[in-house]
């Protein structure tokens, strides 16, 4: 099964900092047909994940642009660029390349400095 | 809007069986694969199972392989997960999200396994 592994578990930040989080495979996510099944998610305290980025760089509808996908193979970052309040929360990395069985990073928390 | 809603958890002794439901709305139920996906207490998520649209392709865990069952009712907007032999490491808050790319979550339903 791929592991993906997300750096840091834990960032801490000001509002208006930019922040950003790693995630990294243990194989490349490039599809044999081209795409490449890396997500990210934001689950908000007692919230459910909800979907901020696909394909590595494409924002889902209605998320705020300040947020940014980028990587290639096995290494990809979620920024964010200034950070907001409502920013808060878990972030996890998911792939769908490999699948079944889909697998999830360990989570970064985004929390107030 | 795109709505998702389990329902069916609860206490339940392990080696015991549960069945959860999933009632989606706002968008054609009968288009998309669905999955269950769980979250253990202060834990991260795991994903449980996945059926496509028309119940062709299924998929599950290892670790819920050959105990849980998931199905789906397309009549009823309805996605299934039949969980038996339950054991205390299946306490979770388990959530139906639609396709594999997980693009929408219900809110959750708590499954506790305890004696």
């Amino acid at each position: 099964d791929v592991v993906l592994t997300q750096t840091p578990p834990t960032s801490s930040a000001t509002i208006g900092q930019s922040v950003s989080i790693s995630c990294r495979s243990s194989q490349s996510l490039l599809h044999s047909n081209g795409n490449t099944y890396l997500h990210w998610l934001l689950q908000r305290p007692g919230q459910s994940p909800q979907l901020l980025i696909y394909l590595v760089s494409r924002l889902e509808s209605g998320v705020p642009n300040r947020f940014s996908g980028s990587g290639s193979g096995t290494d990809f970052t979620l920024k964010i660029s200034g950070v907001e309040a409502e920013d808060l929360g878990v972030y996890y990395c998911v792939q769908g390349t490999h699948a079944p069985p889909w697998t999830f990073g360990g989570g970064t928390k985004l929390e107030l400095k | 809007e795109v709505q998702l809603v389990e329902s069916g958890g609860g206490l339940v002794q392990p080696g015991r069986s549960l069945k959860l439901s999933c009632v989606a709305s706002g968008f054609t139920f009968s288009n998309y694969g669905m999955n269950w996906i769980r979250q253990a207490p202060g834990k991260g998520l795991e994903w449980v199972a996945y059926i496509s649209s028309g119940s062709s392709y299924i998929y599950y865990a290892e670790t819920v392989k050959g105990r849980f069952t998931i199905s789906r009712d397309n009549a009823k907007n309805t996605l299934y997960l039949q969980m038996t032999s339950l054991r205390s490491e299946d306490t979770a808050l388990y959530y139906c999200a639609r396709r594999q790319l997980v693009d929408y979550w219900g809110q959750g339903v708590m499954v506790t396994v305890s004696s």
